[in-house]
């Protein structure tokens, strides 16, 4: 593993349906960002985590859950999948608290709810 | 809450020419950064250049440039010699520099697809 590791790459989930994305960093950073990209919208914060145990709520969190039981691991949930959803997620993650140089991001997971 | 803005959806440029991509935000903020992430078809986001606000120097990077107005809040990126793997979407990004209790987001503009002409 090198960076951020985002898993599935791409699924398509009926409505209704439980589905959790996955994301894993192995370069020890302190936070960590789960984003949406709409086209014509850009990226839009949905979570977020400074450290391990903590989270905290971005600009479009309904809908979405995420957990932070270690440094590494940030998985993003849906509980009841809706075709609003239908998006591309990227999870990112900086360094330590002056993370001047930018975040680093996953590959994306391409989600569509039908 | 700060907003950026990038009001060109859509540029193309001949290949080996100049380009300027805009962007404009707004905050009441005076620690900040800035940042230009480029998307390429594969979806990678990857940081072109960043600008720290207390600085007044232009930031460079090979043929990427940024243009920065601190009391006109614009941001535009200069890419030079227009090279087909420039074509991308491109994103302009802020984040507050004052962290007092971590990490803080970055908020981003809408992007803009950049087309490269043969």
């Amino acid at each position: 593993i090198a960076g951020i590791t985002q898993a599935p790459t791409s699924q398509i989930l009926a409505a209704g349906r439980r589905m959790t994305l996955r994301c894993t960093q192995d370069m020890r950073h302190n936070a960590m960002y789960w984003y949406r990209q709409d086209l014509g919208l850009g990226l839009r914060l949905i979570h977020y985590s400074n450290t391990a145990g903590t989270t905290g709520k971005g600009e479009v969190p309904d809908g979405y859950s995420v957990s932070r039981a270690n440094t590494d691991d940030f998985p993003l949930t849906l509980a009841s999948a809706v075709p609003s959803q239908t998006s591309v997620y990227f999870c990112a993650s900086s360094d330590s608290i002056r993370s001047v140089s930018g975040y680093t991001f996953g590959s994306g997971t391409r989600l569509t709810v039908v | 809450a700060q907003t950026v803005t990038q009001s060109q959806p859509e540029m193309s440029v001949q290949e080996a020419e100049t380009v300027t991509l805009s962007c404009t935000y707004d905050t009441s903020e005076s620690d900040y950064y800035l940042f230009w992430y480029k998307q390429p078809p594969s979806r990678q986001m990857i940081l072109v250049i960043r600008q720290e606000a207390y600085k007044q120097q232009n930031a460079t990077e090979n043929r990427f440039s940024v243009n920065f107005q601190k009391a006109a809040k614009s941001f535009s990126l200069k890419i030079s010699d227009s090279q087909l793997g420039d074509a991308a979407m491109y994103f302009c990004a802020y984040r507050r520099g004052t962290l007092l209790f971590g990490n803080e987001k970055l908020t981003f503009g809408t992007g803009t697809r950049l087309t490269i002409i043969p």
